[in-house]
């Protein structure tokens, strides 16, 4: 069974600063879905990048990118120029890519991130 | 475009009582998510339709919970008894399914209290 991990229960950056946060996973799978997903305080989970496992190429989302290095099983998320807006959990999660079987997306624990102005 | 509907938003109800929630996902979403998300932790699947039939549903308690998607498009998540450790955020969620690898787009969540 595939498992992520979020070793940093909670982070936190200034305003205008940059942050990274962390992920592993854990697959024999060579084909599947890694993404992040954002969850502010008592609102709902909002998707922030995706990355296909088949791609070199990092993904990137205006001041969202992330560093996908599939060997190591990493997929870390890094905000840029944050806003007091991107105070949330921050979720990594991994899904399968096998068609017609389930699309379940397996999360982490989650990441608190505070941003200080 | 309209986003994954929910309600009701919030549930509180004594042990041993039953209680439903609906979901309605995004138009033209074929498959559809109930994921449970324990206080602190990251949302687990319960069960995914894909259409109106049930694709995965080997973490639902099926003592407890039941759910159905007549017709293909809303859904109905039912506890019965509940008991406390149901205490949760249930999250429904939709997407085009179909292998697609296309995002999961999700509901605002129905927080629920058993006391």
């Amino acid at each position: 069974a595939q498992t992520v991990t979020q070793s940093q229960p909670e982070m936190s950056v200034q305003e205008a600063e940059t942050v990274t946060l962390s992920c592993t996973y854990d697959t024999s799978e060579s084909d599947y879905y890694l993404f992040w997903y954002k969850q502010p305080p008592s609102r709902q989970m909002i998707l922030v990048i995706r990355q296909e496992a088949y791609k070199q190429q990092n993904a990137t989302e205006n001041r969202f990118s992330v560093n996908f290095q599939k060997a190591a099983k990493s997929f870390s998320l890094k905000i840029s120029d944050s806003q007091l807006g991107d105070a949330a959990m921050y979720f990594c999660a991994y899904r399968s890519a096998g068609q017609g079987g389930s699309e379940k997306l397996v999360f982490g624990k989650g990441t608190k991130l505070t941003v200080n102005p | 475009e309209a986003g994954v509907a929910q309600s009701p938003r919030y549930k509180i109800i004594e042990k041993r009582q039953s209680v439903a929630f609906w979901c309605n996902p995004i138009s033209g979403h074929a498959t559809l998510y109930w994921y449970q998300q324990i206080l602190g932790q990251g949302p687990k699947l319960l069960i995914q339709f894909q259409n109106n039939g049930v694709v995965d549903d080997s973490q639902l308690p099926k003592d407890r919970f039941s759910a159905e998607r007549l017709k293909g498009v809303d859904s109905t998540l039912k506890i019965q008894p509940a008991k406390l450790e149901d205490s949760a955020v249930y999250l429904c969620a939709s997407s085009l399914g179909g292998g697609t690898g296309t995002p999961q787009y999700f509901g605002p969540g129905t927080r629920l209290t058993v006391t």
